[in-house]
This record gives structure tokens, sequence and C-alpha cells, in this order.
């Protein structure tokens, strides 16, 4: 399986932005980007996910390197909900492929 | 906005006991995956399932382990015979399709083996 690698944890200011980072060197031309999140005692919860053009929602922004080696997950507005454990995922574009987790990015958000 | 439900929210067993956890997916996703999270730690996965068969399984997934659809609704997992290490936080979620599309968690059955 292609392997990210993320940062173990970063700080924020409320309603600052926020980059989170994640490289994918082994990234395979079929590979999605998905980023997940795990707020405090709640199941995973789906942030955003692209190919290769960089994608908008109304949680997030992702922005994808030219060459899809890395990724950053964009909060344009840290809020204090958004304190949580993030996940950058390759998923293959293939049936039965399941999403694998590694230890994510802890966000901690300061008032 | 529809949502996977899981049932029930905490559940203490004895070691050695069987354990159903049940999980009821969202109407119209055709895959379905069970995890598991020991605390403190990360996600793991546990089996992924599509047209009534295990599409992929982790090495956790043994022989105690199984999952079923035993209708529409429903996807379950079963454990045979708990141990104490079984202890952890089971999430259950689904996808529309393979393709192109997220994944919906449940809020997770709290499993404890005593």
């Amino acid at each position: 399986d292609a392997k990210t690698t993320q940062p173990n944890s970063m700080e924020s200011n409320e309603e600052e932005p926020v980059h989170l980072p994640c490289n994918h060197s082994t990234i395979s031309g079929t590979d999605y980007i998905h980023w997940y999140r795990q707020l405090p005692s709640q199941g995973p919860e789906y942030v955003i996910h692209g190919l290769t053009s960089n994608v908008n929602n109304r949680m997030a922004s992702l922005a994808i390197a030219e060459d899809r080696k890395s990724s950053t997950l964009i909060l344009h507005r840290a809020t204090l909900r958004d304190a949580a454990v993030y996940y950058c995922i390759l998923m293959a574009n293939q049936a039965g492929t399941a999403l694998i987790f590694g230890k994510g990015t802890t966000l901690s958000v300061s008032s | 906005e529809p949502e996977v439900t899981q049932t029930p929210s905490h559940q203490v067993t004895q070691m050695g006991q069987e354990v159903i956890l049940r999980c009821v997916p969202i109407s119209n996703h055709l895959y379905f995956y069970w995890y598991r999270q020991i605390l403190g730690q990360k996600v793991e996965f546990l089996v992924s399932f599509y047209n009534n068969e295990i599409s992929e399984k982790s090495e956790i997934f043994d022989d105690q382990f199984s999952v079923e659809r035993p209708d529409g609704s429903n996807f379950t997992l079963k454990i045979r015979s708990t141990k104490l290490e079984d202890s952890a936080m089971y999430f259950c979620a689904s996808r529309r399709t393979f393709m192109n599309t997220e994944a919906f968690f449940g809020q997770g059955t709290r499993l404890t083996v005593v």
C-alpha cells in the first residue's frame, strides 16, 4: 500500500488558517487523496478528497502538488471544534479497497 | 443527512462469550467496512464487504471474527469467543460505490471484555 507521512501534531489559534501537510511520494496514478478527521470520542469523519486538481468544499480546501507527491489540507479559519486527529489516506480506485488509517496529525486549537 | 447507525453504543461481555455488534449502513450504499480502535491507538481496518462476501480483510480478522448482512439493512460483526484484547471501539462504515466516493462512519460501539 502507498504510504503517507504527516507531522504528529500541530497547533493553531482560533480563527487563523491552518495548513496540514501530507507527503505521499509513492502515490500511484490512480490513487485518490482522502482526508478524514476524528473528533474526540467520535468516529472518523470525511473531510475532502481529490485526484489531481485542487478541491474546495464547505469544510476545507485540498491543495495537491503538481507531481502529486504531496498535498495540503487547508482549514481557512480554525475553530475550537476543528481540534481533532486529521488523517491523509491514499485510496486506490478499486472495488473493495478500504481506507487504511495511519497515526495522523493531532491538531490543537487555542482560543 | 443520512447516517450509519451502530448498536449498542456500549457493550460489556465476559471473556469467552460471543458478541454481535450491529450496524445499519446508509440505505443505498453497497460497500461496508468494520474497523476497530483500541484506546489511545490508531483506527485499524478489519474487513470490507461487498455483494454478500468479504472483499478484503486484515491480519486482525482471524477465525474468531465473522461478518454478515442478514437482511437488506443490517451489517453485523460477530466475535465468537472474546478475549481481553478485543476491548476497543468498533466502527462500521459504508460507501455508496468504490468510485471516487467518501466513507461514512458510525459513532461506534465500545466493547469492554472483562
